[in-house]
């Protein structure tokens, strides 16, 4: 059974410029949330997607947008960003019905 | 309110002492109440979990007790090893949203 799986590993970017984070959900998985982690602090909820939509989208501009693939792989996307948006983008996946998510190691962004 | 409170943000104890690290939550729409551990450099891994309707769970030396009355829970490491030195979190699912929502985390030093 594969785990879940973020690429890149790490990204540096400048204000401004736009960003695309990548997850392969763990086998079986249909269902992709993204989570947003601050330094010293706990993961925020950005977006969740299902059947190739968003289902479910915390306190996040529309400057933060996703999409979910026939694999069930994700993409977060990132446009115009900004200082306050380095940190760490951690993707997990789940199966529908069940509570329980797992985490990918995560993607640390880095705006300058 | 999708808040979730943890206490306290860091922790020192001793080999083989007892860490107690505790949680409280706003939303009665909480349906499921997981705890992650992780790691400088990775993404947080479930290490235990409890549903509202249980009051403990024990897996191996870590427990969870769950208040619901008080709304309140919390988890117990029993002879805390160095290795258990992270950052633990507590999170609640809220099964209208199908997101977790985290506390702020609490890291753990354990001397050898």
């Amino acid at each position: 059974e594969t785990g879940v799986t973020q690429s890149p590993t790490h990204l540096i970017k400048t204000r401004g410029q736009q960003v695309t984070l990548r997850c392969s959900s763990q086998s079986g998985h249909n269902t992709v949330s993204w989570y947003q982690q601050a330094l010293g602090q706990g993961p925020q909820f950005i977006f969740q997607y299902y059947r190739e939509e968003e289902n479910g989208r915390g306190n996040f501009p529309p400057r933060f947008s996703g999409l979910q693939f026939p694999n069930y792989s994700s993409e977060l996307n990132v446009n115009a960003l900004e200082l306050d948006d380095s940190a760490l983008y951690l993707c997990a996946s789940s199966l529908t019905g069940q509570e329980t998510q797992y985490f990918g190691p995560g993607t640390r962004l880095l705006v300058l | 309110q999708q808040q979730v409170k943890q206490s306290p943000q860091s922790l020192i104890v001793q080999k083989g002492g007892i860490s107690i690290i505790n949680c409280a939550y706003e939303n009665t729409a909480f349906d499921y109440f997981p705890w992650y551990q992780q790691f400088p450099g990775k993404g947080p891994a479930l290490l235990i979990a409890i549903r509202p309707d249980v009051s403990e769970k024990k897996e191996g030396r870590f427990t969870i007790s769950f208040n619901k009355s008080a709304k309140q829970f919390s988890l117990h490491i029993m002879d805390s090893q160095p290795g258990d030195s992270a950052t633990y979190f507590c999170a609640a699912h809220n099964n209208a949203g199908n997101m977790l929502t985290f506390g702020g985390g609490t890291r753990l030093m354990v001397k050898p």
